[in-house]
């Protein structure tokens, strides 16, 4: 069974800074890791996925991810965060064997400062 | 941006009352997934399907949820008789099947 863990709840930056959120994760097989964006009240946004190729991944908005095997890690980065980068952000994996079996991490709330 | 659409955005029910929410996917997407989030952002999911068979559930949702997605109507998930705990916010997820989940704005149960 994959996991995945998300090991900071709050992170606080302010504008114009750059910032990680961090994403490990568990499982023995192949693996498609994604990052989703979830703005107050709303659903989640889609915002980037890796499954094979090319460990960094580029994202919408600037954001891009990392995946690390040896880690078992996919971080989220931005370069110069915005206000409108305040949010909650997801990791999630799914097993390449069954893709619609989504586990999600329980977030990591961004809050960026003027 | 996604397309799946909820309604309602808010429902209110006491104890015992049904609750009904429906989510048409987006269009050409056979797969459906509700998830239950809860005050402390954590998912919990609850049913999915594909085209109009169940693929997995859990079993809160077989015993006091019923959940549809027949053709050419919208999907649905209603809770039979609200329990307190049933607040949260009912999200909607649409896919292709390739791991990206497209999501509706949520529908947020409140049950007093």
């Amino acid at each position: 069974t994959q996991t995945v863990s998300q090991s900071d709840a709050h992170v606080t930056v302010f504008e114009g800074d750059s910032v990680e959120l961090r994403c490990n994760y568990s499982y023995g097989g192949s693996i498609y890791l994604s990052w989703y964006i979830q703005h107050h009240g709303r659903g989640l946004q889609f915002l980037l996925k890796y499954y094979s190729g090319n460990p960094v991944v580029q994202g919408v908005n600037g954001f891009k991810a990392e995946f690390s095997k040896s880690d078992s890690s996919f971080h989220l980065r931005k370069a110069s965060v915005h206000w409108s980068d305040s949010a909650v952000y997801f990791c999630a994996v799914s097993a390449a064997s069954n893709t619609n079996k989504v586990v999600f991490g329980t977030g990591t709330r961004l809050q960026v400062l003027p | 941006n996604s397309k799946v659409i909820q309604t309602p955005r808010y429902l209110v029910k006491g104890q015992g009352q049904k609750a009904k929410m429906r989510c048409i996917p987006e269009k050409g997407h056979p797969v459906v997934f509700w998830y239950q989030q809860n005050k402390n952002n954590e998912f919990k999911f609850l049913i999915n399907f594909q085209n109009q068979e169940v693929l997995q559930q859990i079993d809160m949702t077989e015993k006091r949820f019923s959940a549809e997605c027949p053709s050419n109507s919208p999907c649905s998930l209603e809770i039979q008789s609200s329990e307190a705990g049933d607040s949260a916010l009912y999200l909607c997820a649409s896919s292709l099947g390739y791991a990206e989940q497209f999501f509706g704005p949520g529908t947020r149960l409140t049950v007093l």
